[in-house]
């Protein structure tokens, strides 16, 4: 039972543009989104997060979005670079029971063409 | 300030074989994290670890895999009796507290390989 989502395994797109990456969840305990970003051979790094009580966390060219009626969140980089490409991973906090963890999505590869 | 350590690389074993993984948490973080990439999935839940406590280890395997994080020395992330199906890449994570708004540090991996 997956309760992070990213349905999409791979978006392109061209430089300067948006990049719009979606991840759906389940749970509606969890209170705190995090986007980490993870290039080949690497571990992943974090990017950006938002509380669950927030619906919008910029930072720089990376904006999250957060809409928990739809239990939907969103990562918008714009403008897009070639440094971007990367594999993107939407991970939930869950608080809930004796110990919180993150659970991730699948991860969604972005590439960016020059 | 070395961040989240892992070693080694890259492990070859051949089925039947133990594996050990180790992970040196960032300095002053009390919290360890086992994760596993299995190749086109998501990285998947293990362990959680403190020192000398397996403090969640929901998502472990029920045979041949065990971790422990001693009060010396890094953590160890065990597998025994390696199968072809424990080739994956594992990540261990560290954080100062439970990870809320930050969430971890990542180390680089260990990319298992069982032939």
């Amino acid at each position: 039972d997956q309760q992070v989502k990213q349905n999409s395994p791979s978006l392109s797109v061209q430089e300067g543009r948006i990049s719009i990456l979606n991840c759906d969840y389940t749970n509606s305990m969890f209170d705190y989104f995090l986007w980490y970003k993870k290039y080949p051979a690497e571990g992943p790094t974090f990017l950006i997060s938002i509380s669950s009580i927030k619906d919008k966390n910029e930072d720089g060219r990376f904006t999250v979005f957060l809409n928990k009626s739809a239990k939907h969140l969103s990562l918008h980089i714009v403008p897009s670079q070639p440094g971007d490409s990367a594999v993107y991973f939407c991970a939930a906090n869950d608080p809930t029971g004796a110990n919180s963890k993150l659970t991730f999505g699948k991860g969604i590869t972005l590439s960016v063409r020059p | 300030n070395a961040g989240v350590m892992q070693n080694p690389r890259h492990l070859v074993r051949r089925r039947g074989q133990e594996a050990r993984l180790r992970c040196s948490p960032m300095k002053g973080h009390s919290h360890v994290y086992w994760y596993r990439q299995l190749p086109e999935e998501g990285l998947k839940f293990m362990v959680y670890l403190q020192k000398e406590n397996i403090i969640d280890e929901s998502g472990m395997p029920k045979e041949r895999f065990s971790a422990e994080f001693p009060k010396e020395g890094p953590s160890i992330l065990r597998i025994q009796q390696v199968v072809r199906g424990d080739s994956a890449a594992y990540f261990c994570a560290s954080s100062p507290q439970e990870p809320g708004l930050y969430g971890y540090t990542f180390g680089s991996g260990t990319r298992l390989t069982v032939v």
